[in-house]
Order: C-alpha cells, then sequence, then structure tokens
C-alpha cells in the first residue's frame, strides 16, 4: 500500500493566488515526520517545509504553510501569493518512526504534483 | 560550503558497464543516502548509511553496492548496469536520524543503453 499519496498529476493557479497542494499518508507510527520538497525543471530539490507529528500548531515558513489534520492523516501545502517561479514539481515524503538505528531517518516520496503558475 | 556535491552529471553506460557515482557533503552530516527517480514514481531510497563505515538497504537495493569510506563521501557503484537502471540518481544527507531535513545534492541522469 502506498504510504504517501497526492492525487493531483497536475494543478494551475493563477499568478497571486493560494493554493492547495494535497497529501495523504498511511502510518501506524505515533511519532513521524513530514516534509514538502519543490523540484525545478532545473532538478534540484529544495526543501521547502517541514511538520512533526506531534507539534501543535501548522508549520509556516514564508508564503508555504501545511495544513496538518491529524485525525484525516493529510498534510497539504499551501501556497500564498502564488508566483511564476513556483512553477515545479512538488513532493510530499514522511519519516516514520524514532528509532533512529530501526528507521535510518529515511523518507518514503509520493509521485509528486506538477504545479504551473499562469500569468 | 558547496553543500552536498555529485559527480559526475551525466553518463551514458551500455548494459553491463560499471561505473561508481560519488556523492559528497561538506556540512559534517552523519547520515547519507542514494535515491533514484523515475517518471510518476517519485523518489525511492536505494540505501543509506547512518555514519562512517555504515551502510544500509532501502526499499530498491538490488544492483547496486555503496560504500562509506569517510564521513564526508558516500558512493554508489553499479557492477553490472542493466536498461532498468536508467534513471535519475540523488544523494542526500542530514546531520542525524532525528527527523532533520534531508539536503539534496543536484542529481546525476543515467542512461544504461
Amino acid at each position: 500500500a502506498q504510504k504517501i499519496t497526492q492525487t493531483q498529476p497536475g494543478m494551475f493557479v493563477q499568478e497571486k493566488e493560494a493554493v492547495t497542494l494535497d497529501c495523504t499518508y498511511d502510518t501506524s507510527d505515533q511519532s513521524y515526520g513530514l516534509f514538502w520538497y519543490k523540484q525545478p525543471s532545473s532538478g534540484e530539490m529544495i526543501f521547502l517545509i517541514y511538520q512533526g507529528s506531534y507539534d501543535e500548531q501548522n508549520a509556516t515558513e514564508g508564503r508555504y504553510s501545511l495544513n496538518f489534520q491529524k485525525a484525516r492523516k493529510s498534510a497539504n501545502l499551501v501556497i500564498s501569493a502564488s508566483q511564476l517561479g513556483d512553477s515545479a514539481m512538488y513532493f510530499c515524503a514522511m519519516r516514520e518512526g524514532v528509532n533512529d538505528g530501526e528507521y535510518g531517518n529515511k523518507l518514503v516520496f509520493g509521485a509528486g504534483t506538477i504545479l504551473r503558475v499562469k500569468s | 560550503n558547496a553543500g552536498v556535491t555529485q559527480t559526475p552529471k551525466f553518463r551514458v553506460l551500455k548494459t553491463g558497464q560499471s561505473m561508481t557515482l560519488l556523492c559528497a557533503q561538506d556540512m559534517n552530516h552523519e547520515y547519507m543516502y542514494w535515491y533514484r527517480q523515475d517518471p510518476g514514481m517519485g523518489l525511492r531510497l536505494i540505501h543509506y548509511s547512518v555514519g562512517e563505515g555504515t551502510t544500509a538497504k532501502g526499499e530498491v537495493p538490488d544492483g547496486y553496492n555503496v560504500s562509506r569510506l569517510k564521513k564526508q563521501n558516500f558512493l554508489l557503484g553499479l557492477e553490472s548496469a542493466a536498461p532498468s537502471q536508467t534513471s535519475v540518481y540523488f544523494c542526500a544527507s542530514s546531520l542525524g536520524g532525528g527527523g532533520e531535513t534531508q539536503y539534496f545534492g543536484p542529481g546525476t541522469r543515467l542512461l544504461v543503453l
């Protein structure tokens, strides 16, 4: 079974508008972390934002915020005031477990969502 | 501070040839990882290392070997390349294993004919 599901293969958003990229996850661990990465057409992976399972508040980093709904097992990325430079592939990823020796901080990635910002 | 670097950026191999991908980080990170990225599948973990001299298998380890002889370097080897190993390979590193962010290299594009 997939542990990270990104149901939107592609999204369009008008410049300056907000957009939400969906991510649902599946884990039986109580302690886990959720990450979002951006991959522009140049190919590099850029870390955007992190949410720990015990964090009570939703994570925010500038124009990025993570809408964390633990009961629904969702960790949606919200980008406010979209810019043309936001056009990229976006990946949601999860780290499971607290035992470093067992899990090694490994990440499991979703298939990604391509975002296109229109001017 | 270069972060995570990968060598080479692009390589073409014939089936059966061998090669080594080099990953280097200058952030004094303990943990290092190798992922592959295929279309429509996101990134999948090949092997990882939790410290110098240690390696462990990830999700898709078959056909690859790794070594971590120095803390700053993590090598990925293909002993006998196959067309199924055509992919983009990413190296990453993190300070430790307690949920620290993984920082990625620029990737190596490998084509196996």
